[in-house]
């Protein structure tokens, strides 16, 4: 049960595109649709920003989006925002019937 | 309101035991499966176990195996979090989450420091 990588940090300027990876395994990432985002800001819950791989809950900005190839999964966030700031991570479902996270990224908005 | 609320965190000496609850409100809770997430202090989050919606499955990671065990008891709407043998780097803050759309549903977490 390795955790999904993920770059520790990145950063971009306001109105900017980044893209941040999640990269796993074939029993993992690369056999299910089942490829979640989650962002979590200081001293506050998790909030599910992407879910089976490219669905945007309800709420959630549609400058998100999710998409997959092979074992890698990946976040995009376009015009990037001040409030973006914040940690995210990725979780999969895997082949073991157990749910594994990334290690997280630190996004920070210059 | 829709929400989940954890509770029963506390210190406890290394070795010892603990029950973590949490209370749903807002959704029909005995349609959804439900998971516990925990983070340690300045680290990322860590998947701990996941909880059929009609309790008939229950999945863990390898790091809780044959020390915690999740339930839940649908007619009181709650989760639990039966954790034994209980070691420091059990020490987290625990969320319980509800498996919608991902983890659609958390609470704010509840503390649990392992330390003699």
């Amino acid at each position: 049960q390795s955790a999904l990588t993920q770059p520790a940090s990145m950063s971009g300027s306001p109105g900017q595109s980044i893209t941040i990876s999640c990269t796993g395994t074939s029993s993992d990432v690369g056999s299910y649709n089942y490829v979640s985002w989650y962002q979590q800001h200081p001293g506050k819950a998790p909030k599910v920003m992407i879910y089976d791989v490219t669905n945007r809950p309800s709420g959630v900005s549609d400058r998100f989006s999710g998409s997959k190839s092979g074992n890698t999964a990946s976040l995009t966030i376009s015009g990037l925002q001040a409030e973006d700031e914040a940690d995210y991570y990725c979780n999969s479902y895997t082949s073991i019937g157990t749910w594994v996270f990334g290690g997280g990224t630190k996004l920070t908005v210059l | 309101q829709v929400q989940v609320v954890e509770s029963g965190g506390g210190v406890v000496q290394p070795g010892g035991s603990l029950r973590l609850s949490c209370a749903a409100s807002g959704f029909t809770f005995n349609s959804y499966g439900m998971h516990w997430v925990r983070q340690a202090p300045g680290k990322g989050l860590e998947w701990v176990t996941f909880i059929r919606y009609d309790g008939t499955n229950e999945n863990y990671a390898d790091s809780v195996k044959g020390r915690f065990t999740i339930s839940r008891d649908n007619s009181k709407n709650t989760l639990y979090l039966q954790m034994n043998s209980l070691r420091p780097e059990d020490t987290a803050v625990y969320y319980c989450a509800k498996d919608g759309g991902g983890l659609d549903l958390w609470g704010q977490g509840t503390l649990v420091t392992v330390s003699s």
